[in-house]
């Protein structure tokens, strides 16, 4: 149990599709993200909650939504997605969005769009 | 915004070497240097982190070593086993955290 928990764990979507991605956390932590890995980049922050305020959006396209409901619960709903948006997504909490908090990553949505 | 680069990007040792990964940061008012390692399929995960205010800090056979002045912190393994072949990132923290693309180690046994 990672603590951090993340479904799906596969998703192939076609790019007239919505869908979303689901993250929960256990840990007891306020801060909340997402971050897309692609292959040979460095993870991509993407969305920055605190306390359920959206404390940063990382120049990420609209076509990406995230929502969430409490400090526990982490979605990123997803529309009309580009091939190029294919990855992994990685959720992550923890304690608050400090600059010295270490992260707790969930195993991730490996994302398809075809 | 801050910009964190990470080299080598793949790294080969024999069993028993040792590893050195070195990352450079930009924003001078960075404070948090975490490493995490990513084996094959499964999440990042913390091993070692420093804080500004400590020059090195060391877990068993892992250590990091940062320089404010030069604004760069490496990480060292030693002994090095097979079951630390893995993708390791740095990452440094202001207004959230930014990592470095990674780096693939393979420990040859």
């Amino acid at each position: 149990e990672t603590g951090v928990t993340q479904t799906p764990r596969h998703l192939v979507m076609g790019m007239t599709n919505k869908k979303s991605l689901k993250c929960e956390q256990h840990l007891g932590h306020n801060a909340m993200y997402w971050y897309k890995q692609s292959a040979k980049k460095p993870l991509e922050l993407m969305f920055v909650y605190n306390f359920k305020e959206q404390t940063e959006n990382n120049s990420v396209p609209s076509r990406f939504s995230p929502e969430c409901p409490n400090s526990s619960h982490l979605f990123l709903h997803l529309h009309t997605l580009q091939p190029e948006d294919s990855a992994l997504y990685l959720c992550a909490s923890s304690q608050e969005s400090q600059e010295n908090s270490p992260l707790h990553f969930g195993n991730g949505t490996r994302l398809t769009v075809t | 915004g801050e910009n964190v680069e990470q080299h080598p990007s793949t790294l080969s040792v024999q069993e028993g070497d040792s590893a050195v990964i070195k990352c450079t940061y930009s924003d001078s008012a960075s404070n948090y240097f975490p490493w995490y390692k990513q084996e094959l399929g499964k999440r990042p995960q913390l091993i070692i982190d420093i804080r500004s205010n400590v020059g090195e800090k060391k877990d068993q056979r892992i250590a990091v070593t940062l320089n404010k002045t030069a604004k760069h912190f490496s990480l060292h393994i030693t002994e090095t086993q097979p079951e630390d072949s893995a993708v390791y990132f740095c990452a440094a923290s202001i207004d959230g955290m930014r990592f470095g693309a990674g780096t693939r180690l393979t420990v040859k046994p």
